[in-house]
Order: C-alpha cells, then structure tokens, then sequence
C-alpha cells in the first residue's frame, strides 16, 4: 500500500511554455502533499506544502506565481512551472501523508524536467 | 529551526559486511525519524522509521537506533548486498509537519 504516482516521468520543454506535472496517491487519501526539488548528487529541497481544499504554503525563496500548485482532491495534486527557463530544470518530487498513515511521507517516483 | 546532519557522505563496503550511517539533529522536540533509499533517477523509497518512544527498531537487515539524549540515530545495514546500493537519506521531523533531510549517503556495495 501507500502508492504515490507522478506523470509525467521526465518532459523536456521550450524556454517560455507551461508544464504542469500531477502527483496522485493511488491507494489512500493524500490530506497533505509535499513538492520537493532536487539536484544532482543533492538532498530535497521542500518547496511547498498543501493541504486538500487549501491554499499551499510555499517555502521561502519559492515563487508562488511560478510554481502554481493546486490540491483539488484528496488524491491529487499539480504542480505547474510557468515560463519555464533553463534554471528550472530539475528533478521535481512529490510526496503524500495520509491521516491514517500518521507522519509518513510516501514519495512518488519524480519528475525529470529539462527546459531548453 | 532544525538542522540534521548525516555522515559519512559516501561509503563502500564489501558484500556481506555491514554498513552504519549515522545522523544527528538539534530539535530535541522532533519526535519522528524515518529513513529513505534513493536510487538513480528514481524517488525516495521509505525503508524503515522509528519514533521518539522507541529506542531501537528492527526489519530483516535493516535496524534503526535513535538516541534521544544525545540527539542523534543511526541506521545499520547487515549481510550487505549489491541492491543495496543507492543513496540512503535519514530526516527528522515534529509530527510529520516538515521533515528536515539530511545531505544523504550514497552507499556501494562491492561484489
């Protein structure tokens, strides 16, 4: 149990366009979701958290209008880099805790983005 | 806030030796300790976690030692095998609010 699924797995995209990258917790309710960045050979970088139905609260340092993160349902969450540029490119995680779960963040598999 | 530690930053070990990778935290109220093996390209994967009112915990080849006092757990790995290698990352947390990682360990395991 406690599967967190991502997609896409790595996307490559133009200087200036939108992606968007979902997070889904397959086989329990997600009541909070984590957005991690990391680099290479680097620890995770929190970005952000979110809670189902609310607002998500960004780390310091993050740009909330670049990195739009919505938590509509208790199975998913997106998360959306606007006007991509290289300096975005990165391996981006999310993780999930569920209230039955206790403080257990269950991680997905990531995203790998390359911005060109 | 807090600040974890993890040593050593890279080990290598023979097949069926054991390996220990040891972090230690600041926040003596954190309260919850898991720890992750990540391999490449891929994310995190929980191995094993242990909360302040334990002292050791144990699965298969895998313990954890968590020393409240001087503020800092460890995690072993017994009878080494090469799967094992990957980067291993331990956190400290309060109730799971935010976890604070440590820079991880990239453990390999030499056939």
């Amino acid at each position: 149990g406690a599967v967190v699924s991502q997609h896409p797995s790595r996307v490559i995209c133009k200087s200036g366009t939108s992606v968007k990258i979902e997070c889904r917790s397959l086989d329990f309710q997600a009541t909070t979701m984590f957005w991690y960045r990391q680099f290479p050979k680097q620890s995770l970088m929190l970005m952000a958290t979110s809670n189902e139905g609310s607002k998500a609260t960004y780390e310091q340092g993050v740009e909330k209008d670049k990195f739009l993160i919505n938590h509509a349902s208790l199975t998913l969450s997106t998360l959306t880099v606007t006007s991509a540029h290289p300096e975005d490119s990165s391996f981006y995680i999310c993780s999930a805790r569920g209230a039955s779960l206790q403080e257990t963040q269950y991680f997905g598999p990531g995203t790998r983005l390359l911005v060109l | 806030g807090e600040n974890v530690e993890q040593h050593p930053s890279t080990l290598s070990v023979q097949e069926g030796d054991s390996a220990v990778i040891k972090c230690t935290y600041s926040d003596s109220a954190s309260n919850y300790f898991p720890w992750y093996k990540q391999e490449l390209g891929k994310g995190p994967q929980l191995i094993i976690d242990i909360r302040s009112n334990v002292g050791e915990k144990k699965d298969q080849r895998i313990a954890v030692t968590l020393n409240k006092t001087a503020k800092h757990f460890s995690l072993h790995i017994t009878e080494t095998q090469p799967e094992d290698s990957a980067v291993y990352f331990c956190a400290a947390s309060l109730t799971g609010n935010q976890f604070y990682f440590g820079t991880g360990t990239s453990l390999t395991v030499i056939p």
